[in-house]
């Protein structure tokens, strides 16, 4: 079973807007961490905000994390075409492994 | 450094029949985990191995087994197929917990 749920499952916007995604997690966490998945490819490592930290960068990314509520965002800022793609939260599960959520689908369309 | 590597890329094969999956990691990684995608139950963990070890295995019956190599090469095994084991198998490999290293994955189809 998954850890973390994510919201919406699916996103459409228009390219340059902003995109927001949300995972709820459900059990304590050194760290939560985020990946992309381009159409049954691979998974892309975006980023990873540790249980300490509120809030981080990374170029057009900003992830914030809430452990008091379980919950991280991750903001895509003006966003490209090459940005559709799955993303999923994940969470360290223990015992060397990852606890992904199911997904948010985003579509930016031109 | 070259990246994760998985082998093949697509597989077909029919129920009853194993299959063997192999994967690269990143040289200098010596942890290597295995993921099964499917559309219904998303990205589940296999199992981990570390140095030759499997340190942790997910919630997958026997049928699903693993290895690793000296050289950190990881090999996966599903013996006497069914329909259900039809999945996106990606492979990840790290130097710690923090950041896994997916490859491209092996497209299991199973008839």
């Amino acid at each position: 079973s998954q850890q973390g749920e994510e919201d919406p499952q699916a996103l459409s916007i228009q390219e340059g807007e902003n995109a927001t995604m949300n995972c709820s997690y459900k059990t304590s966490i050194n760290n939560l961490q985020w990946y992309r998945q381009n159409s049954g490819r691979g998974l892309v490592h975006l980023i990873l905000i540790r249980s300490n930290e509120r809030e981080k960068h990374s170029g057009r990314l900003r992830v914030t994390l809430d452990t008091s509520k379980k919950s991280s965002s991750l903001l895509i800022t003006a966003s490209r075409a090459a940005d559709t793609a799955s993303y999923f939260c994940a969470t360290d599960g223990g015992a060397q492994k990852l606890v992904f959520g199911q997904g948010t689908r985003l579509t930016i369309n031109p | 450094k070259a990246g994760v590597t998985q082998t093949p890329r697509y597989l077909i094969k029919t129920r009853g029949q194993q299959v063997t999956l192999s994967c690269s990691p990143i040289s200098g990684h010596r942890s290597v985990s295995w993921y099964q995608q499917t559309p219904g139950q998303g990205l589940q963990f296999l199992f981990e191995y570390f140095s030759e070890t499997q340190r942790n295995k997910g919630n997958f019956p026997g049928r699903f087994s693993g290895r690793q190599f000296s050289n950190s090469r990881s090999e996966m095994n599903v013996s006497t197929l069914e329909l259900g084991d039809s999945a996106l198998y990606l492979c990840a490999s790290s130097l710690s917990l923090d950041t896994q290293y997916f490859g491209p994955g092996t497209r299991l189809t199973v008839l």
